[in-house]
């Protein structure tokens, strides 16, 4: 498995404002993706953040709102920006350690839009 | 894409009886399936899956079964416990084509006392 960290835990923001997740593995990892969980909803893929290149992004979600970046194989930042209330979420990064299938998630963060 | 329905939404049950929830998948070279449980307020957390090459995998009170001609995939919970309770979510990959899991919409579980 992998030991994942996310910082913030949670947060409040104001609107049109900006903030950066980051997601901290203490492993090597192929391949890390950040997911979006709405209340009361299922995961929903945001981007497949590659290391060395621009992220891979899912229907719905773009880059000028969603910029990842991707330095090194243990970590990931993604970014949202000019928040509007629609972007209370959790944010959850996810890990996929060496070739096998299996994934696993951080602890998420809690963001609150007002 | 894949797309992955899963039922029922909301399942509630005695403690003591087993819980069933079954998912379907539409692509049908998908090949591994994995199974999330996940508490109030905590990360989704990896409980059991299962890969094409293979009909049932059991781990304790927990199994899960797979029909790859139907393409659906069910998760059998025994002896329900009080701490069962979460919401558990079915998943479906595709490896070495899309490689991204595809969540179900998930389905919450009460244990009755």
């Amino acid at each position: 498995s992998a030991v994942i960290s996310q910082k913030p835990s949670r947060d409040i923001c104001q609107r049109g404002t900006s903030l950066t997740i980051q997601c901290q593995v203490d492993s090597q990892v192929t391949m890390m993706f950040w997911y979006r969980q709405q209340p009361g909803q299922s995961l929903t893929l945001i981007a497949t953040a590659n290391q060395g290149s621009e992220a891979t992004y899912e229907s719905g979600f773009v880059i000028d709102k969603f910029p990842i970046s991707r330095p090194n194989l243990t970590f990931s930042t993604l970014t949202v920006s000019n928040m509007s209330p629609e972007d209370s979420s959790i944010y959850l990064c996810s890990v996929r350690p060496g070739s096998q299938e299996t994934q696993y998630f951080g602890p998420g963060t809690r963001l609150l839009v007002l | 894409g894949e797309n992955v329905e899963q039922h029922p939404s909301t399942l509630s049950v005695q403690e003591g009886d087993s819980a069933v929830i079954k998912c379907t998948y539409s692509d049908s070279a998908s090949n591994y399936f994995p199974w999330y449980k996940q508490e109030l307020g905590k990360r989704p957390q990896l409980i059991i899956d299962i890969r094409s090459n293979v009909g049932e995998k059991k781990d304790q009170r927990i199994a899960v079964t797979l029909n790859k001609t139907a393409k659906h995939f069910s998760l059998h919970i025994t002896e329900t416990q009080p701490e069962d309770s979460a919401v558990y979510f079915c998943a479906a990959l595709l490896m070495n084509r899309d490689d991204k899991i595809i969540f179900g919409k998930g389905t919450r579980l009460h244990i009755l006392p």
